[in-house]
């Protein structure tokens, strides 16, 4: 079955512009959720959809923001960039639901962005 | 709050050496606890995962042992290739209230293997 699907891959803003990523999750998989990895500060939880509801969130400014639609798929925005909100930003699903066990989660290529 | 600590690299090794790489992780519950892939240019992948103490993952030769007594989840492979090049991410998950799942990384660990 098809991945997790990451647009675009690669991008160059300039400060003070706004991004929009978009993330295809696994079929089935009703959560989603966005990591940024910088050689800084590594791998960071962003934010964690489920069924289009924004389910828990990471100590990232208000400029971070995201959605889900109804067929799973999210997209995240950042608005009013800055040189160090370039970074790779990883979307990942899961089924999301308790039951399930330890949730796995499903790594797509990611977004490599850089602010200009 | 939840954290993980591993070992900093890069580590360098011969083609079929033994490889640890250490992690050890900090958690107010009873976590589950991964080991992630990250080849250059793409995105991480699950290398293996264990859920409960003393449960061992593994994958592709790679083994990871769940130890609650001393909080750690040590990667161990027998004998690397080339082709394992890449960094390794331990991490951990609580199943939230919620239902809902966030990991919390490692550092990350660069492993190059040379011929």
């Amino acid at each position: 079955k098809a991945g997790v699907t990451q647009t675009p891959r690669y991008l160059i803003k300039t400060r003070g512009q706004q991004v929009t990523l978009s993330c295809s999750p696994i079929s089935g998989h009703r959560s989603v959720s966005w990591y940024q990895q910088t050689p800084g500060q590594g791998l960071q939880f962003l934010f964690e959809y489920f069924s289009e509801t924004q389910r828990n969130k990471g100590n990232f400014p208000g400029r971070f923001s995201g959605r889900q639609f109804s067929n799973s798929r999210s997209e995240m925005n950042v608005s009013t960039l800055e040189l160090g909100d370039s970074a790779l930003y990883l979307c990942a699903s899961s089924l999301g639901l308790a039951s399930s066990g330890a949730n796995v989660l499903t790594f797509g290529a990611g977004s490599r962005l850089t602010v200009l | 709050g939840d954290s993980v600590t591993q070992m900093e690299g890069p580590v360098t090794l011969s083609e079929e050496a033994f490889l640890t790489i250490n992690c050890t992780y900090t958690a107010t519950g009873y976590p589950s606890l991964f080991w992630y892939v990250q080849y250059p240019g793409e995105g991480l992948q699950l290398l293996l995962k264990a859920t409960k103490a003393d449960d061992k993952g593994s994958n592709k030769g790679f083994e990871a042992t769940y130890r609650k007594e001393t909080t750690s989840f040590h990667l161990e492979k027998g004998s690397v290739q080339v082709s394992d090049s890449a960094v390794y991410f331990c991490a951990l998950t609580l199943i939230l209230n919620n239902a809902g799942n966030m990991l919390t990384f490692g550092g990350g660990t660069r492993l190059m293997v040379k011929p």
